[in-house]
């Protein structure tokens, strides 16, 4: 399979625990995003991979929250210290090239639930 | 800031009949691309139609077209024959230089047979 994945698909989690999400996208795509999308919105940007450099970052993302992505490839998305608001669906995509007309891709997704 | 906006929450349409998808945009930009996006349930997000903003004509793709309005910043999303697998939600986006996307919220669409 080519498309992007992430893993888990689905997280249940004790308020104050760490999780950590991974996605593997295209494997020739240099852009990577992070979304998150909760029930009834659209999804909404957290932060943006060109390559390993992290360009651009929501303010949406807390402390709590780290991404990396080590060698331009795979990503992940650490939340620490989880609160209750934290549940969502955490949208991974990825996208090739330098125009912003290019068509992003995006995995099934990872649905957190904090309890 | 940019925004996106799509006033339908839901929308149905019978099987084969043609339905109209709304969406509006505010932006300060002159060089934008929007897109529309379509999540059928539990399944990822996949590219319905983009349109270039500098781009005149409408862009079509199949059973799906575009109406886009520059000057009143509104682009549209016909789905003509519309067919039981084009049941989903449905997302505007927007991007520019920044190469985030903005979406809307949503529109969820049912198709009776």
């Amino acid at each position: 399979d080519t498309g992007v994945s992430q893993d888990p698909r689905h997280k249940i989690t004790k308020r104050g625990q760490n999780v950590t999400f991974r996605c593997d996208p295209i494997s020739e795509h240099n852009r990577l995003y992070w979304y998150r999308q909760t029930l009834g919105q659209g999804p909404e940007f957290l932060t943006y991979f060109q390559n390993e450099a992290q360009l651009e970052k929501s303010r949406l993302l807390s402390d709590r929250f780290s991404a990396e992505r080590p060698k331009g490839s795979f990503s992940t998305l650490e939340i620490q210290r989880t609160e209750q608001g934290d549940s969502a669906m955490y949208l991974c995509a990825s996208s090739l090239g330098l125009g912003s007309n290019t068509e992003a891709f995006f995995g099934q997704g990872t649905r957190l639930t904090v309890v | 800031a940019q925004t996106v906006t799509q006033s339908q929450p839901e929308m149905s349409v019978q099987e084969a009949e043609t339905v109209t998808l709304s969406c509006t945009y505010d932006t300060s930009e002159s060089d934008y691309y929007l897109f529309w996006y379509k999540q059928p349930p539990s399944r990822q997000m996949i590219l319905v139609i983009r349109q270039e903003a500098y781009k005149q004509q409408n862009a079509t793709e199949n059973r799906f077209s575009v109406n886009f309005q520059k000057a009143a910043k509104s682009f549209s999303l016909k789905i003509s024959d519309s067919q039981l697998g084009d049941a989903a939600m449905y997302f505007c986006a927007y991007t520019s230089g920044t190469y985030k996307y903005i979406f809307g919220t949503g529109t969820r669409l049912k198709v009776l047979a």
